[in-house]
């Protein structure tokens, strides 16, 4: 899997959106974007993905760069519950049978 | 989705010794996926399970150290062998669903060797 980079950590406010950014630079043709999130004392869980489009979905959303080279996962409204380390990782089309490779990640910090 | 039970959920060891954690997944998954987090630090994967054959081990991984079974479909078995205080992490199993290959993890184990 290619190599992404994210901040260590960002803080919001309690119910304002939060732009959580990715580069991914070497990203290639058949990567996708995908975003997991580790809250406290739980296992990671799929967010989102995309390839090319924005993407929407009921937990946030992805904007791609035309390039593709960085993303940005938002979540709409922030709340308490979303204080999390947040992963961007890029994964291959052919690579369902592989285990993704997780970074460090970006720590949410969410003000109330 | 996929909904994945673990056990132990967690348990204090004596260094020396060994402990098998189970994984149970609630329907038929061809990989199955064993990851180790360390206190602090991000995800790394130990293997991957496949039923049928041997399991394939990350680099720094060995199979003496972690054996794997994978007995049918839907559960897999990550044992720590010969246990020593680094060996203290949460140990996850995962597996992948769809067609880019979403994963689903377990709540994990977390294991703590005195």
């Amino acid at each position: 899997d290619a190599k992404t980079t994210q901040p260590n950590s960002m803080e919001s406010n309690e119910e304002e959106p939060v732009h959580l950014p990715c580069n991914h630079s070497t990203i290639s043709g058949t990567d996708y974007i995908h975003w997991y999130r580790q809250l406290p004392s739980q296992g990671p869980e799929y967010v989102i993905h995309g390839l090319t489009s924005n993407v929407n979905n009921r937990m946030a959303s992805l904007a791609i760069a035309e390039d593709r080279k960085s993303s940005t996962l938002i979540l709409h409204r922030a709340t308490l519950r979303d204080a999390a380390v947040y992963y961007c990782i890029l994964r291959d089309t052919g690579g369902g049978a592989d285990g993704l490779t997780f970074g460090k990640g970006t720590h949410l910090i969410i003000q109330p | 989705s996929a909904v994945i039970s673990q056990k132990p959920s967690r348990d204090i060891c004596q260094r020396g010794t060994s402990l098998t954690i189970q994984c149970q997944v609630d329907s038929q998954v061809t990989m199955m996926f064993w990851y180790r987090q360390q206190p602090g630090q991000s995800l790394t994967l130990i293997a991957t399970a496949n039923q049928g054959s041997e399991a394939t081990y990350e680099s720094g991984f060995v199979i003496d150290k972690f054996p794997i079974s994978r007995p049918n479909l839907t559960f897999s078995t990550l044992t720590v062998s010969n246990m020593s205080p680094e060996d203290s992490s949460i140990y996850l199993c995962s597996v992948s669903r769809g067609r880019t290959g979403e994963l689903f993890f377990g709540e994990g184990s977390r294991l703590t060797v005195l």
